[in-house]
């Protein structure tokens, strides 16, 4: 099935710990996206990658990193995760509509 | 990034009753004005989009109004079912290349 596909699903972390959350899409779309979801405040931009070669920072990057690997591919780094990046992670890609990934629940403890 | 406000954040309806949830935006430059909805466990996914240049659009029972001067859009659903209960955002672009959501709006449907 086309779309956007994340991994892991779930993940539980200590402080401290690193990790990186992959994400594929195969759309042969042009752009992609790293959002948070936390409860009462929406989705907020990590970091996208408007085109294969570059990416840009969102409203909230720090602590985090990211590699547009190709075209299909866009991973979220989070080098020394702490308790505040506990949250819901969404990918996404677009040319002009946005589809996003199934999300991965990330707990750090 | 753009100030979007969603209200109202709770919302219940009796089944067959309409449903009205609206965004507010700060910047008059913005010219994409999706909708997503949000099921349990599920990624956000598009239910109706309207650009600046229209000023109302409808797909079956739902439909998106835009007033560009008021700097506001709203989403409705007409004769609401229960598998309309779920989270729903709206979204404003800036560019082509980011969204910036509401905070979300929970729809209960009641039987």
């Amino acid at each position: 099935n086309a779309g956007v596909t994340q991994t892991p699903k779930f993940q539980v972390l200590k402080t401290g710990q690193s990790m990186t959350l992959q994400c594929a899409q195969d759309m042969n779309h042009n752009s992609m996206y790293w959002y948070r979801q936390d409860p009462g405040m929406g989705l907020r931009l990590i970091y996208y990658s408007a085109s294969e070669g570059t990416t840009d920072k969102g409203e909230v990057p720090n602590g985090y990193n990211v590699s547009r690997l190709n075209k299909r591919e866009f991973s979220l780094r989070l080098e020394s995760a702490a308790p505040s990046q506990t949250s819901v992670y969404f990918c996404a890609s677009s040319d002009l509509v946005y589809t996003f990934g199934s999300g991965t629940r990330l707990t750090v403890v | 990034g753009e100030n979007v406000e969603q209200h109202p954040s709770t919302l219940s309806v009796q089944e067959g009753d309409s449903a009205v949830i609206k965004c507010t935006y700060s910047d008059s430059a913005s010219n994409y004005f999706p909708w997503y909805k949000q099921e349990l466990g599920k990624g956000p996914q598009l239910i109706i989009d309207i650009r600046s240049n229209v000023g109302e659009k409808k797909d079956q029972r739902i439909a998106v109004t835009l007033n560009k001067t008021a700097k506001h859009f709203s989403l409705h659903i007409t004769e609401t079912q229960p598998e309309d209960s779920a989270v729903y955002f709206c979204a404003v672009s800036e560019t082509r290349y980011k969204l910036s959501f509401g905070a979300g709006t929970t729809v209960t449907v009641r039987a």
